[in-house]
């Protein structure tokens, strides 16, 4: 089966720039899509078809998917950026969720 | 404004069937734009796709979840439902119901808030 494959945490000063990292086999050629779940609350849409974004979600937050390696780049980090993020694509048949990447906002 | 809510027992005991409800407003589920999914996550842990449905009827599910999972719609109360047989504590989760677009490109773009479930004796 697929196995998308991200970093258990990522840390960021407030201001600077977060990349969480989604690989898999061959993703570039796969759309890619990224959730936000903060604590107690149901996962959001941030991106999806690997760089758009949904209404409502700043622009501070982009995708990009090359190679084995898919990117969420969350630029000028705030404090309420702190969250879990998964990123999720669709291979033979089936829905993938990687396991979750730890945000924390020093 | 599409809004989905879950609904069922929070506690089932080991061995049993889990039964899950998730109720739409705000649009109907007898579209042929969207799928209708389930997706849990255990406590501390990630997201796992347990499974989605079409208005149809036409359903795909996890393979690792699929000898015991069947999603279910019905139309006229515009609700969706899931049964998970022979329930362990493996199980426990909470489990969310979600809106998905038609093709491999489209994500679940509207979830509801989620009931957790235990299962315990």
């Amino acid at each position: 089966s697929y196995v998308l494959t991200q970093p258990p945490s990522v840390s960021v000063a407030p201001g600077q720039t977060a990349r969480i990292t989604c690989g898999g086999n061959n993703i570039g050629s796969k759309t890619v899509h990224w959730y936000q779940q903060k604590p107690g609350q149901a996962p959001v849409l941030v991106v999806y078809g690997n760089s758009d974004r949904p209404s409502g979600i700043p622009e501070r937050f982009s995708g990009s998917d090359s190679g084995n390696t898919a990117t969420l780049t969350i630029s000028r980090v705030e404090a309420g950026d702190e969250a879990d993020y998964y990123c999720q694509v669709w291979d033979s048949g089936s829905d993938r969720f990687g396991g979750g990447t730890k945000l924390t906002v020093l | 404004q599409l809004q989905l809510q879950e609904s069922g027992p929070r506690l089932v005991k080991p061995s049993e069937t889990l039964s899950l409800t998730c109720s739409v407003s705000g649009g109907s589920i007898n579209t042929m734009a969207y799928f209708w999914g389930w997706i849990r996550q255990p406590p501390g842990k990630g997201l796992e796709w347990i499974g989605n449905i079409y208005q149809s009827g036409i359903t795909n599910y996890n393979p690792s979840l699929k000898s015991r999972v069947t999603i279910s719609a019905d139309t006229s109360r515009n609700e969706f439902s899931l049964k998970l047989t022979s329930v362990t504590a493996a199980d426990t989760a909470m489990y969310y119901c979600a809106r998905r677009g038609l093709t491999g490109y489209d994500p679940f773009d509207i979830w509801g808030q989620g009931t957790m479930v235990t299962v315990s004796s």
